[in-house]
């Protein structure tokens, strides 16, 4: 089975605080994906990679940066946390394989107070 | 920019009956996605579709893809308890007949089963 683990669950952290979400996935992916969700808004693509060191920005980067030094790997930071990145953060991940299923993490809880 | 529509945002229906999730979307893409979601959890697949005329099946669910009309329909029959969730479209928003895997989401339709 395709495993997308988010060792974060639940956090909760203040305002300005740096914060790193881990993804890691298991089935040697190429591609790599960061989501929010939010009620109302669905999901938003925030960041993404299809290489190791290689990411690109998707449609709300802003006060977000990722790391990719490892294939398996797919960091999401938040530099100086604030009280609107609170949300569900869910990352995602497929192989370069036309057709592929793209596998999504159990999500990261992101309370910033 | 590609928008995707879902419809109806929130369903209940009654076990044993029939019924339609429609996801159109704005612009030319040949792949498309349908996953649930229980609350608190993360995404599941159902299906990939990945070309005009593409249906697949599971179940009690059963997906299509229209890429003429920019239509995916989820087909729910004779519903019971355990199919309550959340359906969310994706739609990938390459249309240069590769993809990119970037997604585009609906906004979710909540089904309620009711006994």
């Amino acid at each position: 089975d395709v495993k997308v683990t988010q060792s974060s669950r639940y956090l909760v952290k203040r305002t300005g605080e740096k914060v790193f979400l881990e993804c890691v996935q298991d089935m040697d992916h190429e591609n790599m994906f960061w989501y929010r969700q939010d009620p109302g808004l669905g999901l938003r693509l925030i960041y993404f990679s299809y290489d190791v060191k290689m990411k690109e920005k998707g449609d709300i980067p802003e006060g977000y940066s990722v790391s990719r030094e490892k294939k398996e790997r797919f960091s999401l930071i938040l530099e100086s946390a604030s009280t609107n990145q609170t949300s569900m953060y869910l990352c995602a991940s497929t192989h370069s394989s036309s057709g592929n299923t793209i596998y999504f993490g159990e999500g990261s809880w992101l309370t910033v107070v | 920019e590609l928008k995707v529509e879902q419809n109806p945002l929130f369903l209940s229906m009654q076990e044993g009956k029939n019924y339609t999730i429609y996801c159109n979307y704005s612009t030319t893409s040949d792949r498309l996605y349908w996953y649930r979601q229980d609350p608190g959890k993360s995404l599941e697949s159902l299906f990939v579709l990945l070309s005009n005329g593409a249906v697949k099946q599971e179940g009690r669910l059963m997906a299509s893809l229209d890429t003429k009309a920019r239509l995916s329909t989820l087909h729910i029959t004779a519903a019971v308890h355990d199919l309550s969730a959340t359906y969310f479209c994706a739609v990938d928003r390459s249309n240069s007949g590769g993809s990119n895997y970037k997604l585009t989401f609906g906004k979710g339709t909540l089904l309620t089963v009711n006994p």
